[in-house]
């Protein structure tokens, strides 16, 4: 696609339900790379895809969270027994491999959830 | 330690003011790269400049320009003659030579008072 999708846009789900949050790369980008901003926060890393490669999940929060990405395209991030501090926007961002350090990333519009 | 860090929270001016947003960074990497983001609130984050740590050129881009110096660690961004549609918050980050992610501040968030 022309741009990073994600999807949905917005979410409201109760407290201890899982919610699951997809992302959709543009074509070609090999990296990808889960981010979460919370209210007047900055973005805070979560996980990181490169190809084949073991992603790398040293900014997961806690072992409710978890990500895979399927056939090097398609990632979906996984909430598990959501919690009020939950509550974000997912922001989902490509990059080509190896350019990522000097071009940066392609970020989507992010899915807004809000766990009651 | 905060590596990137943006200290005004928030700023309003009014229409055709100038405007200064200021980010401060922290490495030990020789080689990095900074950036500064727009998020308006459409929710999606825009690009809108790079610089590499080996080049200190000031740049000027329509409104927009960037003042780099390496002596204070800072990279800050300004608006000349801010208009309504530069309202939105702004992160700075910083992308290492080493490692997975980048580094963002925790924003500025920007009112354009017409």
């Amino acid at each position: 696609g022309a741009g990073v999708s994600q999807s949905p846009s917005n979410k409201v789900t109760e407290k201890g339900k899982d919610v699951e949050l997809r992302c959709d790369p543009i074509s070609g980008h090999t990296a990808l790379y889960w981010y979460r901003q919370s209210l007047g926060q900055g973005l805070e890393f979560l996980i990181y895809f490169q190809g084949n490669s073991a992603p790398d999940k040293s900014g997961l929060p806690s072992d409710r969270f978890s990500a895979e990405r399927t056939g090097g395209s398609v990632s979906t991030l996984t909430i598990q027994r959501t919690q009020q501090e939950d509550s974000a926007v997912y922001l989902c961002a490509s990059s080509l491999e190896g350019s990522r350090v000097e071009y940066g990333y392609t970020f989507g519009s992010g899915t807004r959830l809000t766990v009651v | 330690a905060q590596k990137v860090t943006q200290a005004q929270t928030e700023i309003s001016v009014v229409e055709k003011e100038d405007v200064t947003l200021d980010c401060v960074y922290e490495t030990r990497d020789t080689t990095y790269y900074l950036f500064w983001y727009k998020q308006p609130p459409s929710g999606e984050l825009v690009f809108l400049i790079r610089r590499n740590s080996f080049d200190e050129q000031n740049e000027i881009s329509g409104r927009y320009s960037w003042n780099f110096q390496k002596s204070t660690s800072s990279f800050n961004f300004t608006i000349t003659a801010s208009q309504v549609v530069d309202s939105a918050v702004y992160f700075c980050a910083l992308s290492e030579g080493t490692g997975n992610q980048f580094y963002f501040g925790t924003g500025t968030s920007l009112t354009v008072i017409p």
